[in-house]
């Protein structure tokens, strides 16, 4: 059973770098896609972006200029740097396993999740 | 972005109804559809990928149709764990974005 769990600074200062990373247990990190995605009132859930071990990333064209994913495969660990924090980007922060092909075909859906991580710019 | 509706935003159920959900993408999506489902204070769960087939361990009273832009969830029986709040997720091309959600209250 893969399991997933976010850690990090509950509370960052504006204008600063959020950081979380998610470690991985029960599986090999470099099996898959790995992906952060948050959840606030105001946006519901919004995907931030996901990444392979090779290096291979996607994000989310509204985050994309200020985020970045990084894989540590001695860990087991993946990160997320979110620069310039500001109040908006308040909101539980969850990591999650990517699946991206099925029956040969690309597709991209969360079959396991972290916890959650509640981080509030302030 | 592709656009996720859902429909209703929430509803009130009892427990043995019959439940169906909507979700409308803004442009044809195929079958790249997800559903998932979230309790009080937890992750979302996925439930139903490509539209209609159900994840690995989930209960088969769950159903997903559709193709296209138009997709339906449908709990043949609700439960008391199935008050909740279930999500859409397209799956189409790698700007992924989600359904705001549909929560099921106890009536």
């Amino acid at each position: 059973q893969v399991r997933l769990q976010e850690s990090g600074p509950g509370l960052v200062e504006p204008s600063e770098t959020l950081s979380l990373t998610c470690t991985v247990s029960g599986g090999s990190i470099t099996s898959d896609y790995w992906s952060w995605i948050r959840q606030s009132p105001g946006k519901g859930l919004e995907w931030i972006g996901h990444k392979h071990y090779t290096g291979k990333a996607d994000y989310n064209p509204s985050l994309e200029s200020r985020v970045s994913i990084s894989v540590d495969t001695s860990k087991n660990q993946f990160s997320l740097n979110l620069k310039f924090a500001d109040a908006a980007d308040t909101a539980v922060y969850y990591c999650a396993r990517v699946v991206t092909m099925i029956r040969g075909i690309h597709t991209y859906y969360f079959d396991y999740w972290g916890q959650g991580a509640l981080v509030t710019v302030s | 972005d592709i656009q996720m509706t859902q429909s209703p935003s929430s509803l009130s159920a009892s427990v043995g109804d019959r439940v169906t959900i909507s979700c409308r993408a803004s442009q044809s999506i195929s079958d790249y559809l997800n559903w998932y489902q979230q309790r009080p204070g937890q992750a979302p769960r996925l439930l139903i990928y490509a539209a209609s087939t159900l994840y690995a361990g989930v209960p088969p009273r769950f159903s997903g149709s559709g193709s296209g832009t138009d997709f339906t969830l449908t709990i043949s029986s609700l439960r008391p764990e199935d008050f909740a709040v279930y999500y859409c997720q397209h799956s189409y091309n790698v700007a992924l974005t989600f359904g705001r959600g549909t929560t099921i209250e106890i009536k």
